[in-house]
């Protein structure tokens, strides 16, 4: 079945760099989604890319889509102890645009003040 | 509050019991999914609902089994219980963009710990 390859797992910083997370596919994605889950909270929404080498930015976030779309990445500059976090990405599984989204094993973020 | 509603927040229960999940999605939303996420685990699909059919299955044991009822709430039940089954069910509810694609707005969890 469809597969998200997310990496790192893990990823410790230091309060003010910079962290990225990269997620790949070995198919080619519709649209990737990616998402949060704070410590002991719940997934939520952060964006979604359909184009191919779309570039779309919030604030510090910065997200791209590759031009083959096959795989994604999200960049945090200057991470802040707000940012720590899981971010997962999410692609849309076989059953096309309406059907389930797979998600990536995640990123896990701390941050050191 | 995302408006996805699940019940109960935390259940603990023992090996070979069942235990049924309730989750109510956001007013409008037709669609309803549940994960399961284990300790540090990613999120692990299990089964899609769209407005009372099922639309889409992943790795959803045999043991356990789901339902979309007409007012569009959902249920997950989870039979035979075993230790690996511990773990925070989330259910989901999504509306489609203008690509088609679902948003799922996540409720706060279940978690399950068998013992």
């Amino acid at each position: 079945g469809q597969q998200v390859m997310q990496i790192p797992q893990y990823q410790h910083v230091q309060e003010g760099e910079d962290f990225t997370t990269y997620c790949n596919s070995s198919t080619t994605l519709s649209n990737i989604q990616w998402y949060k889950q704070r410590p002991g909270g719940h997934p939520v929404f952060l964006i979604q890319l359909v184009k191919s080498g779309e570039v779309k930015k919030q604030k510090r976030l910065t997200f791209q889509f590759g031009e083959a779309k096959k795989n994604s990445s999200l960049h945090i500059t200057a991470t802040q102890t707000t940012d720590v976090g899981t971010y997962f990405c999410a692609a849309t599984g076989p059953g096309g645009s309406q059907g389930n989204l797979i998600f990536g094993k995640g990123t896990k973020l701390s941050v050191k003040p | 509050d995302s408006g996805v509603t699940q019940t109960p927040k935390h259940l603990i229960t023992a090996t070979g019991q069942r235990v049924t999940l309730r989750c109510s999605p956001r007013s409008g939303d037709l669609s309803v999914y549940w994960y399961q996420q284990s300790l540090d685990q990613g999120l692990q699909f299990l089964i899609q609902y769209y407005n009372g059919e099922e639309r889409a299955k992943g790795n959803i044991l045999e043991r356990f089994s789901a339902q979309q009822f007409p007012d569009l709430h959902s249920e997950l039940n989870l039979s035979s219980l075993e230790l690996g089954d511990s773990a925070l069910y989330f259910c989901a509810s999504s509306v489609s963009t203008a690509s088609g694609a679902n948003v799922l707005t996540f409720g706060a969890g279940s978690r399950l710990t068998v013992l």
